[in-house]
């Protein structure tokens, strides 16, 4: 069974530029979940879909990040326009539904650097 | 202001040994804790958890104690291996476990010597 996959692996960008990621889930998992990790400090939560609905948005940082996850499957992850404190790993999260975190799995992620 | 701390970045280890992660964290809220392993260029994986209703629990080589009084944890990894080696973070829940409700630390490095 094929696991949370992510894509692109990298992106280097310059300020300003559009950039974006791409979260394929686990098939069947209803919930998926955007972090970033900043500059190797903490995970933090950016927000959660259950199937095409945003659940919790409550970590995205601001608006120029928009998060969609059309049909239920998918979700992309966009930044618009990019900023250089927008550097870090994005990682994407899927589990069942009513799962815990044992049965969180998370992608490989993305590295975005913003130049 | 961060709400769950790994004071140490780093951490190396010589094979065969113990290794013990620490974690400390501020909000007296949290009612579930999970350590995460991480290796490069990959995602965290699940390790193992603790509800507050405990204060130890154990899987293989792997324990985790907790200590509430002191808002404190740890993972204690007995006997550490060379795959071992990866970054460790602790993470903490409110609502007892639930994916958007973790509050994660900045990481250790654990490097387990041969």
């Amino acid at each position: 069974e094929a696991g949370v996959t992510q894509f692109p692996s990298h992106s280097v960008i310059e300020k300003g530029q559009t950039v974006t990621l791409r979260c394929d889930p686990i098939s069947g998992h209803d919930n998926l979940y955007w972090y970033r990790r900043v500059m190797g400090k903490e995970i933090k939560f950016l927000l959660h879909f259950v199937k095409e609905s945003k659940q919790d948005e409550s970590g995205m940082p601001n608006n120029r990040f928009l998060a969609e996850r059309t049909g239920g499957t998918y979700s992309t992850l966009k930044v618009q326009p990019a900023e250089l404190e927008d550097s870090g790993v994005y990682f994407c999260a899927s589990s069942l539904p009513g799962q815990g975190s044992e049965k969180l799995f998370f992608g490989s992620g993305t590295q975005l650097s913003v130049l | 202001d961060q709400q769950v701390k790994q004071n140490s970045p780093s951490l190396s280890v010589q094979e065969g040994r113990i290794s013990i992660l620490n974690c400390d964290y501020t909000n007296s809220m949290f009612d579930y804790f999970l350590w995460y392993k991480k290796y490069p260029a990959e995602g965290p994986t699940f390790l193992i958890s603790i509800s507050s209703i405990k204060d130890k629990n154990e899987d293989g080589r792997f324990t985790v104690f907790l200590n509430k009084s002191a808002k404190h944890l740890s993972l204690h990894i007995v006997p550490s291996q060379p795959g071992d080696s990866a970054v460790y973070f602790c993470a903490a829940s409110e609502m007892g476990g639930y994916g958007q409700n973790f509050v994660f630390g900045p990481g250790t490095r654990l490097s387990v010597l041969p």
